[in-house]
């Protein structure tokens, strides 16, 4: 993988829904792992840094995994609700790249009500 | 809580026309980017400054684009002229050395 890779591209769920992303990066040369969520008219927020493989990370229902062997990384949204609607990101940082980051294309999640 | 600055939020200017975007990172970052994201892409590093100094402008079309960061706090991007392709959301992160990048909400460039 050359590129980083992101999807769904778009997801739609109901209130109160699990769902999960993935985000595919290159294992070579990895460094750090990092996802963003970025709502309407707002700055894009960092949610999680990752860097070793297995990590783990949870910020209250949103958590993410990372496996930096196979160069993907899972985000995991537990009881969605209509706040969790927004662009998530996810960017991966080489390790000869001076934290220069390679984003995905973002995954957009609407909640619905 | 600290934010990233930007301004304007939105531009509509005409082909060939000047525009100019600014940023105001976190007090104390030193390093300072500008990314431009094409609608239903990720962002795009264009450059990458430590203090005043260009660390990495690889990526910015210099026949067209310019950055400048004087007195290594606030930058200025600087499109002229602009194209209808530029039409994109430029935004300005920043950060503490390597560590995580904070960003800005962002400029919303429209060209007709």
């Amino acid at each position: 993988i050359l590129n980083v890779e992101q999807s769904p591209q778009s997801l739609h769920v109901q209130e109160g829904d699990s769902t999960n992303f993935t985000c595919s990066f290159p294992s070579s040369n990895f460094y750090a792992l990092h996802w963003y969520r970025w709502e309407t008219a707002k700055s894009p927020e960092a949610l999680f840094v990752m860097t070793l493989n297995g990590d783990e990370k949870k910020k209250g229902r949103i958590s993410a995994t990372l496996n930096t062997k196979e160069g993907y990384s899972y985000l995991y949204i537990k009881g969605s609700q209509p706040e969790d609607s927004a662009t998530y990101l996810c960017a991966s940082e080489a390790g000869n790249a001076g934290n220069m980051l390679t984003f995905g294309g973002g995954t957009r999640l609407m909640v619905k009500p | 809580e600290a934010e990233v600055a930007q301004s304007p939020r939105y531009k509509i200017t005409e082909k060939s026309q000047a525009v100019a975007f600014w940023c105001d990172p976190i007090s104390g970052h030193a390093t300072l980017y500008w990314y431009r994201q094409i609608l239903g892409q990720g962002p795009e590093l264009l450059v990458q400054f430590q203090d005043e100094s260009v660390v990495d402008d690889s990526q910015l079309p210099k026949d067209r684009f310019s950055a400048e960061r004087l007195k290594g706090v606030d930058s200025t991007l600087k499109i002229q002229p602009a194209e209808l392709g530029d039409s994109a959301m430029y935004l300005c992160a920043s950060s503490v050395s390597q560590e995580t990048q904070y960003f800005g909400p962002g400029t919303r460039l429209l060209v007709l």
